[in-house]
């Protein structure tokens, strides 16, 4: 079953560090786009970027380019979202995303994690 | 930037009803780029259609997708119990993927 597990929730406090995971199995990781989109409470899908775990090519919105970092270990099959100095903002859902195929960079969402709940608060 | 405006926000129907959700774009989707999600309360959304009309995997035939260039179409043709949720157009051809704002389908 192919499927993407996600790490628990989280409860940060302002300017702390995070970084949060997404375990691919089922599939060929290296051969996926894998990427993250957010959703705050109550609020719409907002999409953050997609990485390329075979050779780690990676895209952002604009929206979160220099706010958050992407990565993938391909050896582990593993994706990655961490932030540097989180705001009380960042506070939302995460949801780790897969391409429904293994081709380009543009393509549908065909599988998703369980999400991660961040909580940012002092 | 491609904005989607998705209409209505809120659509009161009955089980056994037609439901027709629009997704418009502010500018052309390249080559109906344009996806379909389910999203039900406490879960992760769904893929329904990919391609403006073709259905996900294990997608019942009474969702169907239609539409191109700027304006697309979601429509459950008799509608179900599990049905009710809310869903969002996506469009993935520009270097800037964006979400619709949702449209909420409620039980009359």
């Amino acid at each position: 079953e192919v499927q993407l597990v996600q790490s628990g929730a989280e409860v940060k406090k302002p300017g702390e560090s995070l970084k949060i995971s997404c375990k691919g199995s089922g599939y060929s990781f290296t051969n996926y786009w894998i990427g993250w989109v957010r959703q705050m409470s109550g609020k719409g899908l907002e999409w953050m970027g997609i990485i390329y775990p075979g050779d780690s090519d990676t895209r952002y919105s604009p929206s979160f380019q220099g706010q958050v970092t992407i990565s993938a270990d391909k050896s582990i099959s593993t994706a990655y979202l961490q932030w540097s100095s989180l705001k009380a903002s960042d506070t939302a859902m995460y949801y780790c995303v897969r391409h429904k195929m293994s081709a380009g960079p543009y393509d549908a969402f065909g599988i998703w994690g369980q999400g991660t709940m961040v909580t940012v608060s002092s | 930037e491609i904005v989607l405006t998705q209409s209505p926000g809120t659509l009161s129907l009955s089980p056994g009803e037609r439901a027709t959700l629009s997704c418009r774009a502010s500018q052309s989707v390249s080559s109906s780029y344009l996806a379909w999600y389910q999203q039900k309360p406490g879960q992760a959304p769904r893929l329904l259609i990919y391609g403006a009309s073709s259905r996900a995997t294990g997608i019942p035939d009474r969702f169907s997708g239609s539409g191109s260039g700027t304006d697309f179409t979601l429509t459950i043709s008799r509608l179900e119990p599990e049905d009710f949720a809310v869903y969002y157009c996506q469009q993935y051809g520009s270097s800037r993927r964006t979400f619709g704002q949702g449209t909420k389908l409620e039980i009359k």
